[in-house]
């Protein structure tokens, strides 16, 4: 079975600041989608990542970046210089690849709150 | 491009009755597929409906059901509705095997 673990419930920071949101996952599969989501009060999931596990280069996307290390089944996310707007709940999650891929085991989210 | 739409946004029901939510895909996607939003249970996958057919199905009670027409839209239904039963209920859309998923911002169902 597939799981994926967000440790951190809740993070708080100050504008500007770094910050990195941790996941873990379990999987049997030997191939397998990785992905954050962001989730702003509004309730829609915004997509901002998949990571496929075969590809485990860094990836950066302005002030977004993200390690995917399979060693230590993470995938963890950091803003960097946060600002307001970045305040929400991120999901980390995991699906098959090939069929099932729209079924996506999610993590129990992170909600974070940047202060100005 | 016009995104994922959900119909209702919010609605109230009691105890027994059941609830009929709509979910249009964006256009040229033929995936559609069902989550279920709770603060306790988080978010749980529901059912994938693909080309009318049911594709894959999560670990809930045969309450919950759904159907896709032939225009990709989708419906779920929930019969006999329970207090645990409220949630926002999320539909995504896909291109076929991309494994990107486009949300809806959901329908909240609350349950008295």
């Amino acid at each position: 079975a597939q799981k994926v673990t967000q440790a951190q419930t809740e993070i708080s920071v100050v504008e500007k600041e770094d910050v990195t949101l941790d996941c873990v996952y379990e999987t049997r599969d030997t191939t397998y989608y990785l992905f954050w989501y962001k989730q702003p009060p509004s309730g829609e999931l915004v997509f901002l990542i998949r990571r496929n596990s075969f590809d485990e280069q860094n990836e950066i996307s302005g002030r977004y970046s993200w390690n995917f290390q399979k060693s230590t089944s993470s995938f963890n996310f950091t803003i960097t210089a946060s600002q307001v707007v970045d305040s929400a709940v991120y999901f980390c999650a995991l699906s098959e690849v090939g069929g099932a891929n729209s079924k996506l085991t999610f993590g129990k989210g992170i909600t974070l709150s940047v202060r100005p | 491009k016009a995104g994922v739409t959900q119909t209702p946004r919010y609605l109230i029901k009691t105890r027994g009755q059941q609830v009929t939510l709509s979910c249009s895909p964006i256009s040229g996607h033929r995936s559609v597929s069902w989550y279920q939003q709770t603060p306790g249970q988080g978010l749980q996958f529901l059912f994938e409906y693909f080309s009318e057919t049911q594709r894959n199905k999560g670990n809930f009670p045969g309450r919950f059901s759904g159907r896709q027409f032939s225009n990709s839209r989708s419906e779920m239904n929930v019969s006999t509705l329970e207090l645990g039963d409220s949630a926002l209920y999320l539909c995504a859309s896909s291109q076929v095997n991309t494994g990107e998923l486009f949300f809806g911002e959901g329908s909240r169902l609350t349950v008295l």
